[in-house]
């Protein structure tokens, strides 16, 4: 079955830092781009990050550019988002997907910037 | 930056009748390549997002065919032929032609 897990998330202060993993089973990790989206509580969703296949095309929201890093590592089938200089704003759910056409979601990891 | 505009924002349905949401770009979205990068995402409450439709009005694996999706350059619209319970979430329209990728504002379906 064709699944994407993510991990990581949790209360961080304001300034900290995090880093979230989404594990990925059931296909061939190597071959796909991949993006995180996030959706703050009682909100849509919103764009953060998208890395090709061969990690040589990376893009970013501006309002996280600078602050966080995507990557990934396809001997582990795995992708990863470093976030540092936590804010407020950047509560929400963390999704990992699949692909260019988001057809695969994770479940998602809460992450919560609070003092 | 694109920006996808959804009408309505919530659209009370009853079940067994018909159900349609549009979406509207601020400019084409047709790639070089020649695709229309326009996808429709379903969020069932409590659940993460779902890919429903993709390239305008390709359905993907599973989704059933009461769901459609048409539209061409700017505007777009997807149609749920007879709305059934567990059809209850909200939809968002997405743009995958450039970077940043951008979302709709999400329409809320109820059953009335």
């Amino acid at each position: 079955e064709v699944q994407l897990a993510e991990s990581g998330g949790g209360l961080v202060k304001p300034g900290g830092s995090l880093r979230l993993s989404c594990a990925a089973s059931g296909f061939t990790f190597s071959s796909y781009s991949m993006n995180w989206v996030r959706q703050a509580p009682g909100k849509g969703l919103e764009w953060v990050s998208s890395i090709s296949s061969s990690s040589s095309h990376i893009y970013y929201a501006d309002s996280v550019k600078g602050r966080f890093t995507i990557s990934r590592d396809n001997a582990k089938n795995s992708l990863y988002m470093q976030m540092n200089s936590l804010r407020a704003e950047d509560t929400a759910v963390y999704y990992c997907a699949r692909s260019g056409g988001f057809d695969i979601w994770g479940q998602g990891t809460m992450v919560t910037v609070s003092s | 930056d694109i920006v996808m505009t959804q009408t309505p924002l919530s659209s009370p349905v009853t079940l067994g009748q018909p159900a349609s949401i549009s979406c509207r770009s601020s400019q084409s979205l047709v790639h070089s390549d020649g695709n229309t990068y326009l996808s429709w995402l379903q969020q069932r409450p409590g659940q993460p997002p779902r890919l429903l439709i993709d390239k305008i009005s390709n359905r993907f694996s599973g989704v059933p065919d009461r769901f459609s999706g048409s539209g061409a350059g700017t505007d777009f619209t997807l149609k749920i032929s007879r709305v059934e319970a567990e059809d209850v979430g909200v939809y968002y329209c997405m743009q995958a032609t450039q970077f940043p990728r951008t979302f709709g504002q999400g329409t809320k379906l109820e059953i009335k």
